[in-house]
């Protein structure tokens, strides 16, 4: 099973449309969560990080559920900006110490005009 | 100006040539990283650095080797070049701490023929 799990897409959305994307994590002791947006051939940016009580950055909400390991993102009134490829990233203790950041392999999303 | 800067962005060689891509970074983290990115494989982790004096293999560090010539400045070297490291390579800092998420470079695209 891989650390982290998203479905791949792709995701064609109507501009101005809700979606939502979940993905889970394998490690019960992982403890910090975000969510990345990756434009192609472009690096990883940081989209927002996502708490425990969940939360809500404008158009974007991020929710965690530890008992089932998953975290989602939910974009409202989508944007042909929005187009981009959303990495969930898990960090958490590992081989490599206590902290180390684990990609999910992405959720590409195409919002159509 | 970018926080963290990989040179060459683009690069293409020959298999057994040796090749150095250079890092550095104006955010003042202690952290930095070097990961590989493959098409459906995610990002993985291939070296990372606390500190100056402080070196680590990642996941998939063999056939690699790192230096962290000052805090700013984290090379990652390929000794002698095979076509299955060619892959997009991002460089990434920190300033520590789980809840603290990286930050990337722009990617240096690498190519091995």
């Amino acid at each position: 099973r891989k650390e982290v799990e998203q479905d791949p897409g792709p995701f064609n959305v109507p501009e101005g449309a809700t979606v939502a994307f979940n993905c889970t994590y394998s490690n019960s002791a992982s403890q910090s969560f975000f969510w990345y947006r990756q434009d192609c051939r472009k690096e990883p940016k940081l989209l927002m990080s996502v708490y425990s009580s969940g939360n809500e950055d404008g158009r974007f909400t991020a929710q965690l559920n530890r008992a089932s390991q998953y975290i989602s993102l939910l974009i409202r009134d989508s944007k042909l900006s929005d187009s981009a490829t959303y990495l969930c990233v898990v960090n958490g203790p590992s081989n490599f110490g206590n902290e180390k950041l684990t990609f999910g392999t992405g959720t590409r999303l195409t919002i159509i005009p | 100006d970018a926080d963290v800067t990989q040179t060459p962005r683009n690069r293409i060689t020959k298999t057994g040539k040796r090749i150095m891509l250079e890092c550095s970074q104006t955010k003042g983290h202690d952290r930095m990283y070097w990961y590989r990115q493959d098409p459906g494989l995610g990002l993985r982790l291939i070296y990372y650095s606390f500190d100056v004096k402080d070196i680590n293999k990642g996941e998939i560090s063999d056939g690699y080797s790192v230096s962290r010539q000052a805090q700013a400045k984290f090379s990652l070297s390929l000794e002698s070049a095979i076509p299955n490291q060619t892959a997009l390579y991002f460089c990434a800092t920190s300033p520590g701490g789980l809840e603290q998420p990286q930050h990337f470079g722009d990617g240096t695209r690498l190519s091995i023929l």
